[in-house]
């Protein structure tokens, strides 16, 4: 089915370690981004693309990278984690060109939790 | 003061009851989208709207850009529709962002 893969869906980790968050769609969408969503805060912003090889950072990017060398991936980077990126982590995509369509399709999200 | 406010952000009701969550926003926007998100659950988008009423089913978006406000009814409210409703705001500046609510948990009991 079209839409949005999110891998992994559950993850624990220990600070200090890295690892890469798994998104990859296959709408032809053009803009890709990722989300955190925290009791009480909301879903925030972390990274988002408007197309191969352009990114730009978000409300929280701190600790996180990113890349899309591809239309189709956007892998999430977190470079060492700390317990404060214990988060539901959510990636989505949509058409961005002017007069298409805005709509957005979300990944079944990542549960992270660091120890 | 947050761009996105929601209310109310917890709702209880019984089960057929019309429903309705209000959302505002104070910033200018090229598109309002409603998700839903049921518990444990992946966010699925329900509207996007851009002016007047969407509806789909028993679920009915509304949006008036003059007032900045936008409402989402459930008529005939069933179990299943228990979930957290987002409202989510798509920025007009610069690059393609949207700006999230707090979420309203609605809860339908039998």
């Amino acid at each position: 089915n079209a839409g949005v893969t999110q891998t992994p869906k559950f993850q624990v980790l220990k600070t200090g370690q890295s690892m890469t968050l798994q998104c990859a769609q296959d709408m032809n969408h053009e803009y890709m981004s990722w989300y955190r969503q925290d009791p009480g805060m909301g879903l925030r912003l972390i990274h988002y693309s408007v197309g191969a090889g352009i990114t730009d950072q978000g409300e929280v990017p701190n600790g996180y990278n990113v890349s899309r060398s591809t239309t189709e991936d956007f892998p999430l980077r977190l470079l060492s984690a700390a317990p404060s990126q214990t988060s539901v982590y959510f990636c989505a995509s949509s058409s961005y060109k002017a007069g298409r369509d805005y709509g957005y399709t979300f990944g079944s999200g990542t549960r992270l939790t660091v120890v | 003061k947050n761009e996105v406010e929601q209310s109310p952000q917890n709702l209880t009701a019984q089960e057929g009851e019309f429903i309705t969550i209000n959302c505002s926003y104070s910033v200018g926007i090229s598109a309002l989208h409603w998700l839903q998100q049921h518990p444990g659950g992946g966010i699925v988008s329900l509207f996007m709207l851009s002016s007047g009423k969407k509806k789909h089913g028993r679920l009915i978006a509304t949006i008036n850009i003059q007032e900045k406000h936008s409402s989402l009814h459930i008529t005939a409210s069933h179990p299943r529709d228990s979930a957290v409703y987002i409202c989510a705001a798509l920025k007009v500046q610069g690059a393609q962002k949207l700006v999230f609510g707090q979420g309203t948990r609605l809860t339908i009991n039998p």
